[in-house]
């Protein structure tokens, strides 16, 4: 089993729909999470920290579940700027400091 | 957040020989790390580069094929030993800075442009 596991897609929707990524991950003491975006040929760029309570940017939401080991975003409203690979990470912490471990990414195409 | 800058932005070499990149960040960082991100793959750590001691490879990397300084707090640099085709990859460095109040552990990883590697 993969350490952290994604839907690969290619998820393809309209502008202003609303898309949920998933992402579930196997090490329980597992202790920060994140949502990073790659755009082609770039470096991957922090979108959000995924918090226990849940958290809020703008038309991003994310959601940490520690229970199930499983992490999601919500994008609503769809911009054709949002097409990019979306990567979730994770940091086990402990011993295991500072090393983050990606998913294999979720990739967006918004159309007109 | 942090600026951080790569050299080379992308290189073509010959099998054999070998190639440093270097990763300068704008602020003072305890940790500095090196990924690789092989075509159509997602990221994986191959070390941590700890200033004043040696770096911490992750399972399947070995200092002679890839060494590593860290000879201050905004400096580090990766080199790519005996290349061979398998080697041809983007190679990113990242700093980890700061920590979001009231939720420890919470650090956050910046990433440089990457080093994009060809080995014919």
């Amino acid at each position: 089993r993969k350490e952290v596991e994604q839907d690969p897609g290619p998820f393809n929707v309209p502008e202003g729909a609303t898309v949920a990524f998933n992402c579930t991950y196997s090490n329980s003491a597992s202790q920060s999470f994140f949502w990073y975006r790659q755009d082609c040929r770039k470096e991957p760029k922090l979108l959000m920290s995924v918090y226990s309570s849940g958290n809020e940017d703008g038309r991003f939401t994310a959601q940490l579940n520690r229970a199930s080991q499983y992490i999601s975003l919500l994008i609503r409203d769809s911009k054709l700027s949002d097409s990019a690979t979306y990567l979730c990470v994770v940091n086990a912490g402990g011993t295991s400091y500072g090393k983050l471990t990606f998913g294999q990414g979720t990739i967006l195409t918004v159309h007109p | 957040s942090a600026v951080i800058s790569q050299k080379p932005s992308r290189d073509i070499c010959q099998r054999g020989t070998s190639l440093t990149i270097q990763c300068q960040v704008d602020s003072q960082v305890t940790m500095m790390f090196w990924y690789r991100q092989q075509p159509g793959q997602s990221l994986t750590l191959i070390a941590t580069a700890n200033q004043g001691s040696e770096a911490t490879y992750e399972s399947g990397f070995v200092i002679d094929k890839f060494p590593i300084s860290r000879p201050n707090l905004t400096f580090s640099t990766l080199t790519v030993s005996n290349m061979s085709p398998e080697d041809s990859s983007i190679y990113l460095c990242s700093v980890e800075v700061g920590h979001t109040p009231g939720h420890p552990f919470q650090e956050t990883q910046y990433f440089g442009p990457g080093t994009r590697l060809l080995v014919l």
